[in-house]
């Protein structure tokens, strides 16, 4: 299958600073890409859909000031966590998808553990 | 509000014999369905799917059922080798096309035991 990775796989990163992470898709072209976000023992939350060259779509109650997101290229997604607190410690996973492609083929990356002091 | 429930958090089965995996939902709107297994350190992989127009689909090994009645789905593996032990993830959709999201459940850690 295609193959998605994010970078880093891990962070940890002081009170107030602001967090990068990034979402490849190394063997396809990502025309859609998602956010979510798992905090234990809980679920995969979407947190917003990108579309490339156009501005994210945040799921309900997601702060989009606070979770920048950018899809400038077919391969590359962002997710910036600014002034980053400690409730912001979670899983970050990104997905991405093909155009015209269906869920089966959605692919996920290994996620991106963050840890807010 | 948990639209997808997995209500076991873990399962140990015997090599060999089957293990079935349960998924609720209370979303009356959800009519595609699918099961997503994960390693440690990897992202979930794509299992199997299934359609609200078909109650069964089966895919070597893996077969999930769906009961729209009861708002229940269950993946049945069989026979349980020690690979499948990971993490299942059922997750549930208004459709498979478009950017209609993903709802995913908390997820069944699977232990295969030798």
């Amino acid at each position: 299958g295609a193959v998605v990775s994010q970078h880093p796989s891990r962070v940890i990163c002081k009170s107030g600073t602001s967090v990068k992470i990034e979402c490849r898709s190394l063997d396809f072209q990502a025309t859609t890409m998602f956010w979510y976000r798992q905090f234990p023992k809980q679920s995969l939350m979407l947190m917003a859909t990108s579309n490339e060259g156009s501005k994210a779509t945040y799921e309900q109650g997601v702060e989009k000031d606070k979770f920048l997101i950018n899809h400038a290229s077919l391969t590359l997604s962002t997710l910036t966590v600014t002034s980053a607190h400690p409730e912001d410690s979670s899983f970050y996973i990104c997905s991405a998808r093909g155009r015209g492609q269906v869920k089966e083929t959605q692919y996920f990356g290994p996620g991106t553990r963050l840890l807010v002091l | 509000d948990q639209q997808v429930k997995q209500n076991s958090p873990s399962l140990s089965v015997q090599e060999g014999r089957i293990s079935i995996l349960n998924c609720d939902y209370t979303n009356s709107m959800f009519d595609y369905f699918l099961w997503y297994k994960k390693y440690p350190a990897e992202g979930p992989t794509f299992l199997i799917s299934i359609s609200s127009i078909k109650d069964k689909n089966e895919d070597g090994r893996f077969t999930v059922f769906l009961n729209k009645s009861a708002k229940h789905l269950s993946l049945h593996i069989v026979p349980s080798q020690p690979g499948d032990s990971a993490v299942y993830f059922c997750a549930a959709s208004r459709s498979n096309f478009g950017n209609e999201k993903l709802t995913f459940g908390t997820g069944t850690r699977l232990t295969i035991i030798p």
